[in-house]
């Protein structure tokens, strides 16, 4: 049972360059969470799901993009990076109306 | 819209002595209130939430938290802090997903 998990790790990207990245949940939960944290501003929801086929957006989705084909699996997309979408980026996973589940993150950073 | 407020950008106590970690929200509504703790890189984990029911609630790690209406606040504390406690904690609020504050960095003295 490996929980909530992230792919990938670190990335380094140049400005106007695209990626994307994989989050992937092992516990059958309904709700998946996109958010990211800056220094001094806590975590911010970008991007969220209450179900397979199901995105809408969250406080901060300027700039992303998400898709939720399969249940376990939430996928955030940049199109074209720019520098102010450094940071460090955490998906979440959550049943019902319990607590989230956290990924390990991933850290971006944009030349 | 909903908020919270952690007042307290660091908290530094003494290892062996009780710790608060503060927190104030605003919502509309009855609260969902959720305490998490975070290592250096590392994601998130959960310490303790308060639904409904008791206004103490106890959590993880011998944390626990005390939802007061009245002040609308939701402090996290611990009895005797141990130098393993240091890390940063956020307090939420369930809307959407979770509205964060923006985190108490605790440093635990030896």
């Amino acid at each position: 049972n490996a929980g909530v998990t992230q792919t990938p790790k670190f990335r380094v990207l140049k400005t106007g360059q695209s990626m994307t990245l994989l989050c992937a949940q092992d516990m059958n939960h309904e709700y998946m969470y996109w958010y990211r944290q800056d220094p001094g501003m806590g975590l911010r929801l970008i991007h969220y799901s209450v179900g397979e086929g199901t995105t809408a957006k969250g406080e901060v989705p300027d700039g992303y993009n998400v898709s939720r084909l399969k249940k376990q699996n939430f996928l955030l997309g940049l199109e074209s990076a720019a520098p102010s979408q450094t940071s460090v980026y955490f998906c979440a996973s959550q049943a019902s109306y319990n607590e989230q589940f956290f990924g390990p993150g991933t850290r971006l950073t944009v030349l | 819209a909903q908020s919270v407020a952690q007042p307290e950008d660091q908290v530094n106590v003494a290892e062996g002595n009780p710790l608060t970690v503060k927190c104030t929200y605003s919502v509309s509504g009855n609260p969902y209130l959720f305490w998490y703790v975070q290592y250096p890189n590392r994601g998130l984990q959960f310490l303790l939430k308060y639904i409904t029911g008791d206004n103490l609630v106890k959590g993880s790690y011998g944390f626990e938290a005390e939802f007061n209406k009245s002040q609308t606040s939701f402090h996290l504390k611990k009895p005797s802090a141990l130098v393993s406690d240091s890390a940063l904690y956020f307090c939420a609020v369930r809307d959407l997903g979770y509205i964060f504050g923006t985190g108490t960095r605790l440093k635990v003295l030896a």
